[in-house]
C-alpha cells in the first residue's frame, strides 16, 4: 500500500545528543514536510522540502536539521541545541508544494527526554 | 497574518447526537484552502475535506458536512448521528495562494477533541 512511514515510533534522547527520525513515502510526491505537535496546541512547521536536494526553514526550525537526498526520504535530526524536544512529530507529503495539495500524514514520532 | 481559531477545545457527546465543530479564520489572501484533518488515538491525521475560497458551496459526505461561510469567516464542520469511531481530534486548517516558490504552508488551529459515549 501506498504511504507514508515514520520510524521509529517512540525514541528516547539523552542530554547533548542528536537524534534521528526517519520518514519514508512511496507516493511518488515531490513535496515533504515535517510538523511538530505539543499537546493543546495546533501542528507547527519544522521544515519542508518541494523538491529533491532543496529545503525550506519553517516557523520553529531552531535546534532542527534536514536533508533531502532522495525523493522518498526526508529524515529530522533533532540537535542537542533544541532545548525542549518532547513532542510529537509528524511528517507529511504532497504531490507537490501547492496550496491547494492535502498533505498526507505518517503516524508519527513521539520523542522524549531520559 | 493568516489564523485559525477553533473555539472548542474538547466536546462530549452521546452515540447517533448530532455535533458541530467550529472554524473561524483569518487571511488577507483572496485565494486561499480550508482543510480539515482527523486525528484518531493512532496519531496519524487523516484528510476529510479542501474547500476554495472561491466555492461557497455547502458539501455533504455521508454522515459529513461542511457549511463555508466567507462572510463570516467560518468553516464548519457537522457530523450526524455521531458514532464512537468518529472519536477523535479535528483540525481545521489554512493555506493561502503563496504559490510559486514558497510555501504550501499549513496554518493549523489547536484542535477540538470529540469525544462520543456509547
Amino acid at each position: 500500500d501506498g504511504g507514508i512511514t515514520q520510524s521509529p515510533k517512540y525514541l528516547f534522547r539523552k542530554e547533548g545528543q542528536n537524534v534521528t527520525l526517519s520518514c519514508e513515502q512511496n507516493l511518488n510526491h515531490d513535496a515533504m514536510y515535517w510538523y511538530r505537535q505539543d499537546p493543546g496546541q495546533g501542528l507547527r512547521l519544522i521544515y519542508y522540502s518541494q523538491i529533491v536536494n532543496d529545503f525550506q526553514k519553517g516557523d520553529i526550525a531552531e535546534g532542527y536539521s534536514v536533508s533531502r537526498e532522495k525523493k522518498e526520504s526526508f529524515p529530522l535530526t533533532v540537535t542537542s541545541a533544541q532545548k525542549n524536544p518532547t513532542a510529537f512529530y509528524l511528517c507529511a507529503s504532497s504531490i507537490e508544494g501547492a496550496p491547494n495539495q492535502p498533505q498526507h500524514f505518517g503516524d508519527g514520532t513521539r520523542l522524549s527526554i531520559l | 497574518a493568516q489564523k485559525v481559531t477553533q473555539a472548542q477545545t474538547e466536546i462530549s457527546v452521546v452515540e447517533k447526537e448530532d455535533v458541530t465543530l467550529d472554524c473561524v479564520y483569518e487571511t488577507r489572501d483572496t485565494t486561499y484552502y480550508l482543510f480539515w484533518y482527523k486525528q484518531p488515538p493512532s496519531g496519524e491525521l487523516v484528510f476529510l475535506i479542501r474547500r476554495n475560497s472561491f466555492d461557497e458551496q455547502n458539501e455533504i459526505s455521508g454522515r459529513y458536512s461542511w457549511n463555508f461561510q466567507k462572510s463570516t469567516s467560518s468553516f464548519n464542520f457537522t457530523i450526524t448521528a455521531s458514532q464512537v469511531v468518529d472519536s477523535a481530534v479535528y483540525f481545521c486548517a489554512l493555506s493561502g495562494a503563496n504559490y510559486g516558490g514558497a510555501t504550501n504552508k499549513l496554518i493549523f488551529g489547536t484542535g477540538t477533541l470529540l469525544a462520543v459515549q456509547p
